[in-house]
């Protein structure tokens, strides 16, 4: 059971926009940054949006982060077959004294 | 470019020691200005914060791993290195290690992993 609720799968179809939506508490988001990573098949997690919505060097600008209360939403516009993959948010948790939880994770299928 | 690579034994008997290491290529281990982490996937799960070290040697655990943890740095070496005691068929997973800036920030660079199977 993680600590930050993802929903298991998302799909849309090639060119569409999706979102993944990621839910904690006061504890967690609600006081925290919340990162986003995208891990391919068989490869490692990697970083895709942190501190909410800040995007590191290199990655497009299709990819969106944002935050509101104890919510965060991970927004993929233009959707293309190369971006199906697993994605993960985290943050911390303050009340469990755990410097890094994780969301479950989502799969996106890009029909 | 910043490379993680960790390496070490891939089978592990219960009860026994996982011990990996992590070594850092492309960048400096020193650096004040970041922190050093571990983290686990089971097959087919999700992401699991281990622990994570300063290159001074401060730690910071999981705490419902901390028990069995320990997190360690060899700055000669560019090196982090993990032990896990009293392993079980649960402590199955792929192991990362990564780099964080600050003890709750976000991981910016991580390694390729290394699957560590626990069974006799």
């Amino acid at each position: 059971q993680s600590v930050l609720t993802q929903p298991p799968s998302v799909s849309a179809a090639p060119g569409q926009k999706v979102t993944i939506s990621c839910s904690g508490s006061s504890s967690n988001i609600g006081n925290n940054y919340v990162s986003w990573y995208q891990q391919l098949p068989g490869t490692a997690p990697k970083l895709l949006i942190y501190e909410n919505d800040k995007r590191p060097s290199g990655i497009p600008d299709r990819f969106s982060g944002s935050k509101s209360g104890t919510s965060a939403t991970l927004g993929i516009t233009g959707l293309q077959t190369g971006d199906e993959a697993d994605y993960y948010c985290g943050t911390w948790d303050s009340s469990l004294s755990v410097h890094a939880v994780f969301g479950g994770g989502t799969q996106l299928t890009v029909l | 470019q910043l490379q993680l690579q960790e390496s070490g034994p891939g089978l592990v008997k219960p009860s026994e020691t996982l011990s990996l290491t992590c070594t850092v290529s492309g960048g400096s281990i020193s650096s004040s200005s970041y922190y050093w982490g571990w983290i686990r996937q089971p097959p087919g799960k999700g992401l699991e914060w281990i622990g994570s070290i300063y290159y001074s040697g401060t730690t910071y655990y999981n705490p419902s791993l901390k028990s069995r943890v320990t997190i360690s740095v060899d700055t000669s070496k560019k090196q982090l290195s993990l032990r896990l005691s009293s392993v079980t068929a649960a402590d199955t997973a792929v192991y990362y290690c990564a780099r964080r800036l600050g003890t709750v920030t976000h991981f910016d660079y991580w390694g390729q992993g290394t699957l560590v199977t626990v069974s006799s």
